[in-house]
Formats: structure tokens, sequence, C-alpha cells
């Protein structure tokens, strides 16, 4: 079946503009969790949605970050008035996430390169 | 909380020789352990991951790893690499509780000498 898929795959923008960043988990998969991976913090969780909700927004790292999910689905991963260290590539990931079946493999998706000038 | 520490941050080896990548956990409860992989300009790939079951853990393209609790360590290994294992490798550690967020190390750049 379809895995992940993640859309711009490749974005450039200006300093100052906002940018949506789309994420489309695999069918059925109740967990999304978005992650970014930049050369100077390494891979480093941003939010966890479980159905529509975000019981964890620990890793978003300031309020220009936000993040939704509709339908327990697609999410979107919004930087408002982009800065320069927001550059890097930023990854989603979904799982199944049954209750009481332990830790579900997420699977990744191929990331969108964000590139702020 | 919880850290993983990949000990290299580069592993040459020779084709055909064997691979070992170290990689030490900490977690204050029973953790979740992967391998994932990154081939240049791809996506992370699952490698193979530990839950509390067998020790000696087979992922896919032959590597395993064990889990060693009483040294805290989860190393990757392979008998004989192959040109096609090239790639960015992270160790990456889940408490098994609450939402499952995964924590990386920094990753290992494995080169693979002809």
């Amino acid at each position: 079946g379809a895995g992940v898929s993640q859309s711009p795959s490749n974005k450039v923008t200006e300093k100052g503009k906002d940018v949506e960043l789309r994420c489309d988990p695999i069918s059925g998969h109740t967990a999304l969790y978005w992650y970014r991976q930049s050369l100077g913090q390494g891979l480093e969780f941003l939010i966890y949605f479980q159905g529509n909700s975000a019981p964890d927004k620990s890793g978003l790292p300031s309020d220009r970050f936000s993040a939704e999910r509709t339908g327990g689905s697609v999410s979107t991963l919004t930087i408002q008035r982009t800065q320069q260290e927001d550059s890097a590539v930023y990854l989603c990931a979904s799982s199944l996430r049954l209750a009481g079946s332990g830790t579900d493999t997420q699977y990744f998706g191929p990331g969108t390169r964000l590139t702020v000038l | 909380a919880q850290s993983v520490t990949q000990l290299d941050s580069h592993v040459s080896v020779s084709e055909g020789t064997p691979v070992l990548l170290r990689c030490n956990y900490s977690s204050s409860y029973s953790p979740s352990l992967f391998w994932y992989v990154q081939h240049p300009n791809k996506g992370l790939q699952l490698l193979l991951k530990y839950t509390s079951a067998a020790t000696l853990v087979k992922g896919i393209n032959g590597f395993e790893a064990e889990f060693k609790k009483s040294e805290t360590s989860f190393h990757l290994t392979k008998p004989s690499a192959h040109m096609s294992d090239a790639a960015e490798y992270f160790c990456v550690v889940s408490a098994d509780f609450g939402n499952e967020k995964l924590t990386f190390g920094t990753g290992t750049r494995l080169t693979i000498i002809p």
C-alpha cells in the first residue's frame, strides 16, 4: 500500500514569510508525528497527534510553529514568520498506535526540505 | 528522560568484512529500541526493533542487534558488508509508555571501501 507522503518535497522561502507543510499518513494510522532534521540539531521530535488531538507539543521550538490534523488523517505543520534557523528537513511519521499493542513502528515520509533565505 | 549515544560518528569498513555500529541507551522505563537507516536523499527506513521479546533481534538486509541490559547497549552488526550498506544509521529509543515519541542518536555514517 501507499506509504507516508509529504508535500512539497522542497520549499524555498524568504525570511519572514509563512509556510505550510503537509503530511498524508498511511491509511488507518491513528498516530502521527512531526520531526525535524537539521545539521546542528540532528533529528528532533516536534509534535505528536493521536487522532485529531495533540497531547504532546513539547518539541515545537517556538510559538511560530503550529500544527493541526483533520479527519484523523492529513496534518499540516505551519511555520509563521520564518527565520533562517528554521531551515531543515521536516519529517512526518505515522503508526497504528493500537491500545495495548506496545510500541508501534513509525513509518516515515520522504520529508520536506525547507530553505529560508 | 531517555537518550541514546552513538559512539562513532563515522565508521569505514571494507566490503565483505563485518560491520559494528555501537549504541548505548539511557531510559527510566523499559525501552523500545530501533535502528533506522537513511540512504542519501532517501527517507528513514526501519532496520529492526527491540520491544522486550528476544534480546537478539534480526532485521532486514542481514543486520541484527543484541539488547544487553547490563551494558545498556544495543549495537548493530552485520557479518559481511555490502556496498549498498553505505548510509547513515540512527539508533533510536522510545519509552514504553505515553506517546512513544522517538529520541534519535546523532547518527553513524557507514562508508564501505571497495
